[in-house]
């Protein structure tokens, strides 16, 4: 069945430091792809998603772009904030919107100042 | 607009007792779908309701049930509770025709379970 793999955490960096999070998938079809954030204490946010290959997802500074032909959708971020510490997931999803999200098991981020 | 609100936020039950969470969807949603995130993991899917039927289900025992109202508001329902359901339960709504997923599912904050 699909399923996301995701960089295990923790991972620690400094402020400023560049941000890279590893994803892959695998899936039939042509899944929309996602990052969520959690941020301590709150729900699941969406982060960005992007839904066919090629595209790039962004917000806040972060990017991740579908690729199809290495089933990948690696977040990134170029210049991180203590703010950004929170657990990060990487998910799947059929185009429709009732479809199911797959999620991957997460990656806790701290940014130290 | 009140987003997706979930009760309780917090509680703790004895195994084998039986619990109900409840959910009440994003203003204009009509879908509701229910996820475990147990402890360092992902949310798991359990199920999804729309026009008060079960549509989809996760791998989740028939312990686990639900069930959505006329005004689309939805309860997970935990039978002969065990130490592994300890988890947070997540509720997270759509609108069916909302086209391209993830951008309108929206989740609530939780329900945080402890089985003692």
């Amino acid at each position: 069945g699909d399923s996301v793999t995701q960089m295990e955490g923790p991972v620690t960096l400094s402020e400023e430091a560049f941000l890279t999070i590893n994803c892959t998938y695998t899936a039939t079809g042509y899944p929309s792809l996602f990052w969520y954030v959690q941020y301590p204490g709150e729900g699941l946010q969406l982060l960005l998603k992007a839904t066919k290959a090629d595209d790039k997802g962004s917000n806040k500074g972060f990017e991740a772009t579908y690729r199809k032909e290495t089933t990948s959708f690696h977040l990134e971020k170029g210049s991180v904030q203590v703010s950004d510490s929170a657990v990060y997931f990487c998910a799947l999803s059929g185009y429709s919107s009732a479809s199911k999200i797959i999620f991957g098991s997460g990656t806790r981020l701290s940014i130290r100042p | 607009d009140a987003g997706v609100t979930q009760s309780p936020t917090h509680l703790i039950k004895t195994r084998g007792q039986q619990v109900t969470l409840r959910c009440s969807p994003k203003s204009g949603h009509d879908t509701v779908s229910w996820y475990q995130q147990a402890l360092g993991q992902g949310p798991q899917f359990i199920f999804q309701y729309y026009e008060e039927e079960e549509r989809q289900r996760g791998n989740f025992p028939d312990r686990f049930s639900g069930h959505q109202f006329p005004n689309y508001s939805s309860e997970l329902n935990v039978n002969a509770l065990l130490l592994g359901d300890s988890a947070l339960y997540l509720c997270a709504s759509s609108f069916s025709y909302g086209g391209s997923a993830g951008n309108t599912i929206y989740f609530g904050e939780g329900s945080w379970l402890t089985v003692v």
